[in-house]
């Protein structure tokens, strides 16, 4: 299994730009999620999604989107770029045994920085 | 009052020696905890979850306590390779909700 796979690693866009980081899992997990990594913030919840087809925002959720076509993929997209939105994403992934939660598997991440 | 709260550290402590960290965290209807380590540059990965009757692996010690909403990790004859942060992680509630991420405890263990 190659577990939680994110590309690309590095990216660097003007302000304004869109682009769309890509999440893959082959865990059959039902649970992911997006992250985001500032130095002194800690982890930050952008979106999260429990399923194919259902979505929901996290914490920080403005200027991102996201959908859940398939089990198996989460991309977040960023209509138009801003500096602020320079940090280091990570996307998870999750199963619930039991009802109880849950392991979260992270990807590599992905490190973004808008000019 | 922040839901998870950690001692960002650093700990500096040397080789061999015995450290631990506390988090805390507000709700009490949480269910699950779990601690895990990031390296520098990487992504975080689970360490150990933590049982209400605690839990051991090799030199690591993971303890609950619900009556004062805190959890804890003890780390006994610390290695160099043990420098990492060190993130508390609770489920507020069951199923598929959101893990709720402290801000870590940076460890740096000196030769």
């Amino acid at each position: 299994n190659a577990g939680v796979t994110q590309t690309p690693k590095f990216q660097v866009l003007k302000t304004g730009q869109s682009m769309t980081l890509q999440c893959a899992q082959d865990m059959n997990h039902e649970y992911m999620s997006w992250y985001r990594q500032d130095p002194g913030m800690g982890l930050r919840l952008i979106h999260y999604s429990v399923g194919a087809g259902i979505t929901d925002q996290g914490e920080v959720p403005n200027g991102y989107n996201v959908s859940r076509s398939t089990t198996e993929d989460f991309p977040l997209r960023l209509l138009s770029a801003a500096p602020s939105q320079t940090s280091v994403y990570f996307c998870a992934s999750s199963y619930s045994t039991s009802g109880r939660a849950k392991t979260q598997y992270f990807g590599p991440g992905t490190r973004l920085l808008v000019l | 009052r922040k839901e998870v709260e950690q001692d960002p550290g650093p700990f500096n402590v040397p080789e061999g020696a015995t450290v631990a960290f506390n988090c805390t965290y507000s709700n009490s209807a949480s269910q699950s905890f779990f601690w895990y380590r990031q390296d520098c540059r990487k992504e975080p990965k689970l360490l150990m979850s933590v049982y209400s009757s605690g839990n051991e692996d090799g030199r690591f010690t993971a303890q609950l306590n619900r009556a004062s909403q805190y959890i804890s990790l003890l780390i006994r004859d610390s290695k160099l390779s043990d420098s990492a942060t060190y993130l508390c992680v609770v489920n507020i509630n069951s199923g598929n909700t959101p893990l709720v991420f402290g801000k870590g405890t940076r460890l740096s263990v000196i030769a």
